[in-house]
């Protein structure tokens, strides 16, 4: 039973470019959120898709979007990168009536801006 | 707005002994759930415990056990004869009750095991 993976595990951008993120969630699960953390932080919630929708979302501006798949996969996309945006970007999944409210990680895919 | 405080950036303890992790929150609602996560340097956010806020007993996993005390809303971690490989981050992390997004999680407490 595969978990949650994410793709590609680094990357490297300059400024101004735009870059896209890739997550699968855990077999069985259909939600998926992707989270932000700087160096030194705690994850920062970014947003969440269920049913190809964006349900919820943290305070992030819209340069970070997202799209979610009919495989319940999803992407995150950053246009106009930043320095700041220098990050683990952490993907993860779990299903949408959850007893435990439990969220499953991934391996987070680590993004450097020059 | 929901809150999540860990106050201790770096702790150490020695192999075998029993080191207890402090965290708490803040927030007005009474269904919510709390979790620790541990992040080791590959990076991978892994479930350590979670506690339910109705559930007045507190939650044990193995050598992990949590002291919940709702109303000071306090979560602390005490993790018992412990072993190298607990060497990691630690993460305190709140969520709502029916809400499968927005998990708010404290700045982490920095955890060496020492031989």
């Amino acid at each position: 039973d595969a978990g949650v993976t994410q793709s590609p595990t680094h990357l490297i951008k300059t400024r101004g470019q735009q870059v896209t993120l890739r997550c699968s969630p855990k077999s069985g699960h259909d939600t998926v959120s992707w989270y932000q953390q700087a160096l030194g932080q705690g994850p920062q919630f970014i947003f969440q898709y269920y049913e190809e929708e964006e349900r919820q979302r943290g305070n992030f501006p819209d340069r970070f979007s997202g799209h979610q798949f009919p495989n319940y996969s999803s992407e995150l996309n950053v246009n106009a990168l930043l320095l700041g945006d220098s990050a683990l970007y952490l993907c993860a999944s779990s299903l949408p009536r959850s007893m435990t409210n439990e969220q499953f990680f991934g391996p987070g895919t680590r993004l450097t801006v020059l | 707005a929901q809150t999540v405080t860990q106050s201790q950036p770096e702790m150490s303890v020695q192999e075998a002994e029993t080191v207890t992790l402090s965290c708490t929150y803040d927030t007005s609602e009474s269904n919510y759930y709390l979790f620790w996560y541990k992040q080791p340097p590959s990076r991978q956010m892994i479930l350590v415990i979670r506690q339910e806020a109705y559930k007045q007993q507190n939650a044990t996993e193995n050598r992990f056990s949590v002291n919940f005390q709702k109303a000071a809303k306090s979560f602390s971690l005490k993790i018992s004869d412990s072993q190298l490989g607990d060497t990691a981050m630690y993460f305190c992390a709140f969520i709502l009750g029916g809400s499968q997004g927005n998990l708010i999680f404290g700045k982490g407490t920095k955890l060496s095991v020492k031989p």
